[in-house]
């Protein structure tokens, strides 16, 4: 079936870094567009970041341009978010979310989450 | 950025009742709006795009509406299942955005 994983989360100081990974399985990858969500503790959803099925087109959040970068690898099947100069506000659960290609721009499919705390 | 409000924020209805959330969005995003349902501890789930278009799986008892910047999802027949967080959000214009979230109470 239709599967997204997110691994990476976990405990990081401020203005470390780390990268997620969100593992794409049951569906043909490579006709999905693909975002990253998150969600702060107990506040609402928050788009962070788009990438095109074949890497052609990125975009970003403001609140996060020029510290995160997003990344695929569909031989893989496989999302990648890179991120940088973590601050406290970027803890978040982060959720890997995409849709298909003409099809229509809601987030149709969705992992389950990682958690990424930033604290010192 | 458009702006989604939602309300109310909160919305207590029985069983067997029916809700109706609404999202108003600061300029027109056509029907580019889409409905999320988050029951705690889970991910989001699709329940409408399109404004009015329901997602696979999802029960006729939930039915959305409207165009440019107002927009309803009204759930009928409310089962305790569906206490949860309705979120809208529009993918008109980058940023896609989303509404701050109205919590169902069953």
């Amino acid at each position: 079936q239709v599967q997204l994983e997110e691994s990476g989360g976990g405990l990081f100081k401020p203005g470390g870094s780390l990268t997620l990974s969100c593992a794409a399985s049951g569906f043909p990858f490579i006709d999905y567009y693909m975002n990253w969500i998150r969600q702060s503790p107990g506040k609402g959803l928050e788009w962070v970041a788009y990438i095109s099925h074949r890497s052609n087109t990125v975009y970003y959040a403001d609140s996060v341009k020029g510290r995160f970068s997003v990344s695929r690898d569909n031989a893989n099947s496989s999302l990648y978010l890179h991120m940088n100069r973590l601050r406290a506000e970027d803890t978040a659960v982060y959720y890997c979310a995409g849709w298909e290609l003409l099809v229509s721009d809601a987030f149709e499919i969705w992992g389950h989450g990682t958690v990424v705390t930033v604290s010192s | 950025e458009i702006v989604l409000t939602q309300s109310p924020a909160t919305l207590s209805v029985s069983p067997g009742g029916s809700a109706t959330v609404t999202c108003r969005a600061s300029q027109s995003v056509r029907t580019n709006l889409a409905w999320y349902q988050q029951t705690p501890g889970q991910a989001p789930r699709l329940l409408v795009s399109g404004a009015s278009s329901r997602a696979t799986g999802v029960p006729a008892r939930f039915s959305g509406s409207g165009f440019g910047t107002e927009f309803t999802l009204t759930i009928s027949t409310l089962q305790s299942e569906d206490s949860a967080v309705i979120y809208c959000q529009q993918y008109e214009r980058w940023p896609y955005t989303f509404g701050q979230g109205t919590k169902l109470e069953i």
